[in-house]
Order: structure tokens, then sequence, then C-alpha cells
């Protein structure tokens, strides 16, 4: 299958800091890529879904001032956690998708930690 | 809610026991999918089934869709404990791409 990089892997940053997390896609085109979060124990949130070249979609109570995402190419977007606080500690995974292959491919996961 | 439920929550196992996961959904769908998460890893796509299919067989997996009751069910034959992890459904809704997964079970082989 295709494959989706994250990086970095983890991170440990003070509260109050922004953190920059990447997500690529390396052998396909993702026209869309998506975002999640994970608390411990917990499923997949979706967070938003961004498309190549606009703005992202927020899903209902992620703060989109918080959560800054930039789907600059089609095989590369960012999530920039603004203003870090300890509650934002979490594992944060992408993904993409594209027409070619038709499906999604999840990346590694990013591991937050805010101190 | 954004999630669909699994069950049961946790399942402990002997190794070579079968397992059952369940997973409902809320939604009409057009396919719905099974991942395995390893603890803190990224997940691993284990299996797709369409809406119009009723039964899929991978390995050991065995899968199948009852769209009338909105319900699936993974079975993992012959457990090993490897097979150790967090499984979790995915539903994909009629329109769009987006993935929508269950609560998830964790399932513990014990050798």
């Amino acid at each position: 299958g295709a494959v989706v990089s994250q990086h970095p892997s983890w991170v440990i940053c003070k509260s109050g800091t922004s953190v920059k997390i990447e997500c690529r896609s390396l052998d396909f085109q993702a026209t869309t890529m998506f975002w999640y979060r994970q608390f411990p124990k917990q499923s997949l949130m979706l967070m938003a879904t961004s498309n190549e070249g606009s703005k992202a979609t927020y899903e209902q109570g992620v703060e989109k001032d918080k959560f800054l995402i930039n789907h600059a190419s089609l095989t590369l977007s960012t999530l920039t956690v603004t203003s870090a606080h300890p509650e934002d500690s979490s594992f944060y995974i992408c993904s993409g998708w594209g027409l070619a292959p038709n499906e999604q491919f999840f990346g590694p996961g990013t591991r937050l930690t805010v101190l | 809610s954004q999630q669909g439920e699994e069950d049961p929550q946790a399942l402990s196992i002997q190794e070579g026991e079968n397992a059952t996961m369940n997973c409902s959904y809320k939604t009409s769908i057009n396919n719905l999918q099974w991942y395995r998460q390893n603890s803190g890893r990224g997940l691993v796509h284990l299996i797709l089934i369409r809406s119009n299919e009723r039964e899929k067989h991978s390995g050991r997996l065995r899968v199948t869709l009852d769209t009338s009751k909105k319900s699936s069910s993974l079975l993992i034959t012959a457990s090993r404990a490897a097979d150790t992890a967090s499984y979790f459904c995915a539903t994909d809704a009629r329109y769009g791409n987006k993935l929508v997964f269950g609560a998830g079970t964790i399932l513990r082989v014990k050798s």
C-alpha cells in the first residue's frame, strides 16, 4: 500500500509553545488529508479534513484557531498546535486519500506531550 | 456521537482460541474497514468489506457485514500472542471520504 509519513514521531514541549506536525504522502498524491486525535485508551476522533489548496473543514468542537492546518501541496499537510497546553497532549494521526489509489492511508502518528 | 460502538471493550483469550469482535454503526455506508493498532503505534489496515458484501475472508480473519442491522463482526481464528492489540472498525459515509471509527476492542491473547 501507499505510504504516509509523519514528523516528528514524538515531541515534548512546554506549555504555551506552538508545535508543528508534518504529514507527507510519499508515493501518491493526497487530494485530501485528515487529522485525527487519539487520547489514551480511546478511539480516533477526526479533527479536520483538508483539501489541497483550500481551507480545512473542522469537526464540531475543534478550535480552528488553535489547530492550524495547512495543505499547501498534494504531498504535504501540516498541523500546528498553537499555545499548547497539557490537555492537548495526545496522539495525533494523519491520513491521506487520493484518487489513485482510491483509498485512505494512515501515518504512524505523532505523540505530543505538553509539560 | 461521532463514533459507532464496539463490543466487547476488552477481550482476553488463550492462544489458539478464536476472538470475535462486533461493531455497530449509525448511518448508511459505502465500506466498512477493520484496523489493528498496537500500543502507541499507528494503524494497520486489516480488511475492507463493501456495503454489498456480506462476508469476506483474509487469512485467519473473517469479517461479516449486516447492513440491515448496521453491524459487522471480525473473527480472528487460532489467535496468537502477536494478535494482542486494539481493533477498530471504521465506516465511511455514503458520500465523502471521512472515516468514523468505532470505540475499539482491546484484545489480549495469552500464551
